[in-house]
């Protein structure tokens, strides 16, 4: 089983700062690497694929990158909306398809 | 395209429950489909899933032997049978779409209910 990282666990951040996550995998995942965002009492919305291609009417302050293990989610300009915790999954390896434990993206 | 759980609650350990999905808004039988799971106040853990025909399911090891998925195409719905519940069980569950032509990461996602083992 694939071991997915997140780091770090907590960010505390201000509206228009530029926010970088970051998510680690055990063994290599190549770019089967999604990151999704899930809001307090709602499902996770899927946010990237592929490690860097943006889902369906996602904004395109959010940004992916990495392969193998290492691997960045980018938000350029925090806006409200966006406070939230961010997950990243990985589904070259599996089954068991691995989500990392989360970051949480506070206010400041 | 909506996904709509239904079935959870309150069940002792040992007892048994059993989840449906409806699914609409798009073509049901060309898609894998999985449940995915969250603890209270924890992350998401991926349980299960299962081919568009319906003939091959994937489990995640603390279910196996215990969970059952299945899917009736011409209801365009999507079940879990879970058995034999515990404790560790306890958790919102959410039906989801894999995305087409991508692998096992998920573009839809029902809005989730709630399962509670407890005595």
């Amino acid at each position: 089983e694939i071991l997915m990282t997140q780091s770090p666990a907590t960010l505390s951040v201000s509206r228009g700062e530029r926010v970088t996550l970051s998510c680690w995998a055990s063994q290599s995942v190549s770019s089967n690497l999604a990151w999704y965002q899930q809001k307090p009492g709602q499902a996770p919305r899927l946010l990237i694929y592929g490690a860097s291609t943006r889902a369906t009417e996602i904004p395109a302050r959010f940004s992916g990158s990495g392969s193998g293990t290492e691997f960045t989610l980018t938000i350029s300009s925090l806006q409200s909306e966006d406070f939230a915790v961010y997950f990243c999954q990985q589904y070259n390896n599996g089954p068991p398809w691995t989500f990392g434990q989360g970051t949480k993206v506070e206010i400041k | 395209v909506q996904l709509a759980e239904s079935g959870g609650g309150l069940v002792q350990p040992g007892g048994s429950l059993r989840l449906s999905c409806g699914a609409s808004g798009f073509t049901f039988r060309s898609y894998w489909m999985s449940w995915v799971r969250q603890a209270p106040g924890k992350g998401l853990e991926w349980v299960a899933n299962i081919n568009r025909e319906g003939t091959e399911e994937k489990y995640v090891d603390s279910v196996k032997g215990r969970f059952t998925i299945s899917r009736d195409n011409a209801r365009n719905s999507l079940s879990l049978r879970m058995n034999n519940l515990r404790v560790e069980d306890t958790a919102v569950y959410y039906c989801a779409r894999e995305f087409l032509g991508v692998g096992a990461t998920f573009d839809y996602w029902g809005q989730g209910i709630l399962v509670t083992v407890s005595s």
